[in-house]
């Protein structure tokens, strides 16, 4: 019940494409959803983050898409670029808790 | 703002070591985390100290262990090294909220166990 699933594993765009990365939970009492980008080298950093109570959350061409019913959320990159190749990881958390993530997503933007 | 620092960077231990990596925190922040980072498992949660105290503990055996000293600089030890620890560990610290603040992750420490 502690699990973040996320999928795919890896996936290649092309530059200018839509990345899309999806994960799911099961823990209903998870009341935080971050995006962490790591490029290689370099500890994960915050890249986005979203609460339960807003169904979507758009900070530049980064987008948490959520879906509270599904026990899912997506990060859609638009418009993506060479420099977005990295690793990203969605967890999920709540207060005073541990945030457990999920196994990463390795992207890579075709130039 | 000074980030998160680890050290040291790199480490080569042999099987049956014991070994101690430490983390500075960001000024402010009283959590420290740990996680093992590995290419088949990702970001695994070790445990979190704040205050001085282990506040969550992920599922990791007892030769994992970590302490907060009060400046909140934290150490984790691993005892009786075994070839399955090879590793990333990443600290991270945040404000006191833990879970829902942004973690602020340090560059990790390798360490490599022959």
């Amino acid at each position: 019940q502690q699990q973040v699933k996320q999928s795919p594993q890896s996936l290649i765009v092309q530059k200018g494409g839509i990345s899309i990365i999806n994960c799911a939970y099961e823990n209903t009492a998870f009341d935080y959803f971050p995006w962490y980008q790591q490029f290689p080298g370099k500890g994960p950093a915050l890249l986005i983050a979203i609460r339960p109570d807003v169904s979507e959350k758009k900070e530049g061409r980064f987008t948490i898409s959520f879906n509270k019913s599904a026990k899912q959320f997506s990060l859609h990159i638009m418009d993506s670029q060479p420099g977005d190749s990295a690793t990203y990881f969605c967890a999920a958390s709540m207060r005073d808790d541990k945030i457990i993530f999920g196994k990463g997503t390795r992207l890579h933007i075709l130039p | 703002k000074a980030g998160v620092t680890q050290t040291p960077r790199y480490l080569i231990k042999t099987r049956g070591q014991q070994v101690t990596l430490s983390c500075s925190p960001i000024s402010g922040h009283r959590s420290v985390s740990w996680y093992q980072q590995t290419p088949g498992q990702g970001l695994q949660f070790l445990f979190e100290y704040f205050s001085e105290t282990q506040r969550n503990k992920g599922n990791f055996p007892g030769r994992f262990s970590g302490r907060q000293f009060s400046n909140s600089r934290s150490e984790m030890n691993v005892s009786t090294l075994e070839l399955g620890d090879s590793a990333l560990y990443l600290c991270a610290s945040s404000l006191p909220s833990g879970g829902t603040d942004t973690q602020y992750f340090g560059p990790g420490t390798r360490l490599t166990v022959l």
